[in-house]
């Protein structure tokens, strides 16, 4: 079955400290992925997204992901995180021939300032 | 200029009462969907509509019932509410079923 897996549940950063968040999906097919921002009170949004081309993604504020087929990874990252950074982080893999998008558990981001 | 927006932002009310929310988006998208999110901010597809079809129907209880009149409104009515329905329910809206999901602001329900 398909399923997508974040490995750190609860991430605490000082600032300027670099981010990787990691991300592994299980589908044998070809997949969309994505990474989104859940901040304090709020809706979820995008950060970026992968459908095809260049596996190297950039997104809004300074997040970037890469696409590694091989090792079915979508790790999330950013070179010096902010306080304004402190959210919950999703990870999403689209395209799973089952009209259903299936997020990750998500992970926790807590930034100090 | 709300491209999805969610009625009511919060919902309290008494276990066995029913409650409906609505949803909708401007956005021009084919397709709609309700989620649930609890306490540890797991987020679980509940149903999905495309172009007012029923296209995903997960393991949700019949007290849940959602209905599309069109394919810009999403709505979600529960019956016989029990506690375990407390969470915060986001509707969101896509072009296709593997695209970019918009988010709705969150409807958080709280069951006494």
């Amino acid at each position: 079955a398909q399923s997508v897996s974040q490995h750190n549940h609860h991430v605490i950063l000082s600032e300027a400290a670099s981010l990787e968040l990691g991300c592994n999906y299980s589908y044998g097919g070809t997949v969309n992925l994505f990474w989104y921002v859940q901040y304090p009170g709020q809706h979820l949004q995008l950060l970026l997204k992968y459908f095809s081309g260049d596996p190297l993604v950039k997104g809004i504020k300074g997040f970037e992901a890469e696409f590694i087929k091989s090792k079915f990874s979508f790790n999330l990252r950013k070179p010096s995180v902010q306080w304004s950074d402190t959210a919950e982080y999703f990870c999403a893999l689209g395209n799973t021939g089952g009209f259903k998008t299936i997020f990750g558990a998500g992970t926790r981001l807590f930034v100090k300032a | 200029d709300t491209a999805v927006s969610q009625t009511p932002k919060y919902l309290v009310t008494q276990m066995g009462n029913d409650k409906s929310i609505k949803c909708e988006q401007n956005l021009g998208h084919d397709t709609m969907y309700w989620y649930k999110q609890d306490s540890k901010k797991f987020l679980k597809i509940m149903f999905s509509y495309n172009n007012k079809e029923l296209i995903i129907n997960e393991t949700v209880p019949n007290r849940f019932s959602p209905k599309s009149p069109d394919k810009a409104h999403l709505n979600l009515h529960i019956n016989s509410l029990e506690l375990g329905d407390s969470a915060v329910y986001f509707c969101a809206s896509s072009q296709g079923t593997a695209d970019t999901q918009y988010f709705g602001p969150g409807t958080r329900l709280t069951v006494l």
